[in-house]
């Protein structure tokens, strides 16, 4: 199973932009790198889910380097609704979310 | 569209009792999901169902744990007995996979478990 590593936590204001890192030296060929976001007392909701260079979607974009050991969150304009833990899954999908694991995630805050 | 629902919200028993935990995916949803928090642990898979059919429950643990999924479509985890490491929270989650794509992981608001 690939391991990854995030920052625990950040911090961040209204309006800009966010970048999480995610780090998976390990990731095999058929893993997917997926992300996660979730609110005290729910359960996490999907954001975004990609494979190699950049997806975007209304929410977030994601970019894999060509190596695919890392991968970046980007949230563009942030407000306050966002803080929240987001989290990094390294897995293949289509094997069956067992293969994917929640680490400790990072704690993003927002501040007015 | 209904999401998933999860039942009861909250759950206080005493050790060695029982509880039964109820998830209704998605409809349409053929794979089905539980997984559990512990306290100030990480989120950890214990089963996928592919409709009625235990796909994987490598992460159950232990024979207290008992999921059916009875007729491919709502789904019970209950515990037998209870012990005070199983307070938690218990989530249950539903997915559509096609080709091509690995799709979303829907997840419901969790049923938290205190076992006192």
């Amino acid at each position: 199973l690939a391991k990854t590593t995030q920052p625990i936590s950040m911090d961040s204001y209204e309006g800009q932009e966010v970048n999480i890192t995610c780090s998976h030296n390990n990731i095999a060929t058929n893993d997917y790198i997926t992300w996660y976001q979730q609110f005290p007392s729910q359960g996490p909701r999907f954001i975004i889910q990609g494979y190699k260079t950049k997806v975007t979607n209304e929410v977030a974009s994601l970019f894999i380097p060509a190596d695919r050991k890392s991968s970046t969150l980007s949230l563009p304009r942030v407000s306050l609704s966002d803080t929240a833990v987001y989290y990094c899954l390294v897995g293949d999908p289509f094997s069956g979310y067992s293969t994917l694991t929640f680490g400790k995630g990072t704690m993003l805050l927002v501040s007015p | 569209e209904a999401g998933v629902t999860q039942f009861p919200s909250h759950s206080v028993i005493e050790k060695g009792q029982t509880v039964t935990l109820r998830c209704d995916p998605i409809s349409g949803h053929d794979n089905l999901y539980w997984y559990r928090r512990v306290m100030g642990k990480e989120i950890k898979f214990l089963l996928h169902f592919v409709k009625e059919s235990k796909q994987d429950e490598s992460g159950m643990p232990n024979n207290r744990f008992l999921a059916e999924r009875t007729g491919g479509t709502y789904s019970t985890l209950k515990v037998q007995p209870a012990e005070l490491e199983d307070s938690g929270v218990y989530f249950c989650a539903s997915s559509q996979v096609t080709s091509g794509y690995g799709g979303e992981l829907f997840f419901g608001e969790g049923s938290r478990l205190t076992v006192l």
